[in-house]
């Protein structure tokens, strides 16, 4: 089915390790956004790229890095991991601007950092 | 800053009744609202969305409303089935400076649904 895939599903990392979260959507959207989900505090922007070759902060862009390696795929690096970054990531693209386009979400990366 | 509020944060229904969810929004300037679905530990599934220019939107049993001036979008559930239980969430999309929507997602905190048999 077409949509957006994420990588890996779960994972634990040790404080002060570094990963990178894959996404990549197959619906030839311009638009890829990176959110974190945690308990009381609702879905919260991270980084988005408004179309290729471009990335930007979201609301909560600290401790964060991000790569748009193309019109499909848009990475989520964590440096050095803490604690606090425990939580759910999810990937969503959109068609640029337009009124009558949505979302599209990912399943989502549950990451725990000890 | 664009605030949205859901409330009840959770509701339990028996099968078979109609419901209706609700989401507020502090400022009027949207490009569109999305109302999303969660299931437990799974991603965001959209359900409907409205834009600005709307009034409501239908799918199946399910009929989203939206009143800009003042501030509000409801979801109607038909006929409510146990499988209907989960977290049902609103997303304001806000008009950026240029009057095209704004890249950022406002997202409520969501309303937890249960259908008891």
């Amino acid at each position: 089915n077409a949509g957006v895939t994420q990588t890996p599903k779960f994972q634990v990392l040790k404080t002060g390790q570094s990963m990178t979260l894959q996404c990549a959507q197959d619906m030839n959207h311009n638009s890829m956004y990176w959110y974190r989900q945690d308990p009381g505090m609702g879905l919260r922007l991270i980084y988005y790229s408004a179309s290729e070759g471009t990335t930007d902060k979201g609301e909560v862009p600290n401790g964060y890095n991000v790569s748009r390696l193309n019109k499909r795929e848009f990475s989520l690096r964590l440096e050095s991991a803490a604690p606090s970054q425990t939580s759910v990531y999810f990937c969503a693209s959109s068609e640029a601007l337009g009124a009558n386009y949505g979302y599209t979400f990912g399943s989502g990366t549950r990451l725990t950092v000890v | 800053k664009q605030e949205v509020t859901q409330i009840p944060a959770a509701l339990s229904v028996p099968e078979g009744e109609n419901l209706v969810l609700n989401c507020s929004f502090t400022d009027s300037a949207i490009y569109n609202l999305q109302w999303f679905r969660q299931d437990p530990g799974k991603g965001l599934t959209s359900l409907l969305l409205i834009q600005s220019s709307q009034r409501e939107q239908t799918s199946g049993r399910l009929n989203a409303s939206l009143d800009k001036s003042s501030g509000r979008s409801t979801l109607y559930i038909a006929a409510s089935q146990p499988g209907d239980s989960a977290t049902y969430l609103c997303a304001v999309r806000p008009r950026g400076y240029s009057g095209a929507g704004s890249y950022q997602l406002t997202f409520g905190k969501g309303t937890k649904l249960s259908v008891i048999p």
